[in-house]
């Protein structure tokens, strides 16, 4: 079955700590993107990557990294300079494009110890 | 930022009781889309419809009809005679950039229906 994948769903960060957030897809698409989710908000923008080996940071980029080394995946790592990691973090494949669909993975549940 | 508002934080409702979903986009581009997504307690968010800013015909599919009025820069998504599985958070979101490549979401809107 095609679709996105996104590993682990619960995650847990020390202090300090950077964390990583799996995302792959198998639906051939060009462009991926990862969104912060907090409680009484929409999704926010974190980075996006229109094709393999670029990305943009999105409005939320501080705190966070990617990379784009292959197309069907997209890893983000939560670094330590994010003081407030604790949110809901979905990840979104498209082709590139306004007109095209995004689709979604579960999502990853990050939480502070 | 131009914003996509859903003024609406919470509704509940009865089981088949119809409800309106009310959306309001700000936007300075000619050419953009529109975007209804449906994220259910398991947290994935599912694509519902797409609509772009030249077609402002309605749509309905079943129990489900969107209303997008460019004058009034409006996107209301109508749910007719809801079932419990409708429970949700509904999001409304806008194509935005150089290419439209991203999207601007609104806050959400939390479906509640009680049988």
């Amino acid at each position: 079955d095609g679709g996105i994948t996104q590993s682990p769903k619960y995650l847990f960060r020390k202090e300090g700590q950077n964390v990583t957030l799996s995302c792959e897809q198998n639906l051939n698409h060009d462009a991926m993107y990862w969104y912060r989710q907090d409680p009484g908000q929409g999704l926010r923008l974190i980075y996006y990557s229109q094709i393999v080996n670029d990305f943009q940071k999105g409005d939320i980029a501080e705190g966070y990294s990617v990379s784009r080394e292959k197309k069907e995946s997209f890893p983000l790592t939560v670094t330590s300079a994010q003081k407030n990691p604790t949110a809901f973090y979905l990840c979104a494949s498209s082709s590139p494009g306004g007109r095209n669909i995004q689709y979604f993975g579960a999502g990853t549940r990050l939480s502070v110890l | 930022a131009q914003k996509v508002t859903q003024a609406q934080t919470e509704i509940s409702v009865v089981e088949k009781e119809d409800v309106t979903l009310d959306c309001v986009y700000e936007t300075r581009d000619t050419t953009y889309y529109l975007f209804w997504y449906k994220q259910p307690p398991s947290g994935e968010l599912v694509f519902l419809i797409r609509r772009n800013s030249f077609d402002e015909q309605n749509e309905i599919s079943g129990r489900y009809s969107w209303n997008f009025q460019k004058s009034t820069s409006s996107f209301n998504f109508t749910i007719t005679a809801s079932q419990v599985v409708d429970s949700a958070v509904y999001f409304c979101a806008r194509s935005e950039g150089e290419y439209g490549n991203k999207l601007v979401f609104g806050a959400g809107t939390i479906l509640r229906v009680k049988s």
